[in-house]
């Protein structure tokens, strides 16, 4: 079975600091893994996915991760951190069985950045 | 190219009662999927719909129960609800049931008091 675990559930972090969130999963084949983020009262937006090509992916807004293969990880980081990044962050893993793909989400790790 | 929308935003309903969530998918897919999001936790896979059969199923009991319109919309019905139910219902389409790239709507905030 897949799964996915993320280590800290509220990461705080000064305006221009290094934002680094925690992913780490279980898979018994090779995953798909994504990162998506979670605005206040909005729904999910991708912000970038592993899919066996290069092991560091580059999303959308100055994010970027590295899988690690060795490391069963996959670790969501943002080199200076601005205040509108204060969202939720949701690392996923992709489980495709039966013919169909579902996500498989860690709990969150809420973002919160200060002056 | 127009989004995932979903409605209503915010329901409230009473333990007992029956709920309708509706869905429309983004242009062009053919597949969506439904997740619970209970407060603090991460999105769970209800089940898919991919060309208006159910395609898949998570961890939910039969109460959980949805539709595909030709159109490619949705609709979620919950019945006999139960506290435990209150969590915001994410909706997410898809280009093909085995697509691994997701769309995801607003959501549908449902409080059962």
């Amino acid at each position: 079975a897949q799964s996915v675990t993320q280590l800290g559930s509220h990461v705080s972090v000064s305006e221009g600091a290094l934002v680094l969130l925690r992913c780490n999963y279980s898979s018994s084949v090779p995953p798909y893994l994504f990162w998506y983020v979670q605005y206040p009262n909005q729904g999910l937006q991708l912000l970038l996915k592993y899919t066996s090509a290069a092991t560091l992916v580059k999303g959308i807004n100055g994010f970027e991760a590295e899988f690690k293969k060795s490391e069963t990880s996959f670790h969501l980081t943002k080199p200076s951190a601005h205040m509108s990044d204060a969202a939720e962050y949701f690392c996923a893993v992709s489980s495709v069985s039966g013919g169909y793909n579902k996500l498989i989400f860690g709990a969150g790790t809420r973002l919160a950045v200060h002056p | 190219e127009t989004g995932v929308t979903q409605s209503p935003t915010h329901l409230i309903k009473t333990r007992g009662q029956q709920v309708t969530l509706r869905c429309s998918s983004q242009s062009g897919h053919n597949t969506v999927s439904w997740y619970q999001q209970a407060l603090g936790q991460g999105p769970q896979f209800i089940f898919q719909y991919y060309r208006e059969e159910e395609n898949g199923r998570g961890n939910f009991p039969p109460r959980f129960s949805g539709l595909q319109f030709p159109n490619y919309s949705s609709e979620l019905n919950v019945n006999a609800l139960e506290l435990d139910d209150s969590a915001l219902y994410l909706c997410a389409s898809s280009q093909d049931r085995d697509g691994e790239k997701l769309f995801f709507g607003s959501g549908t905030q449902l409080s059962v008091l």
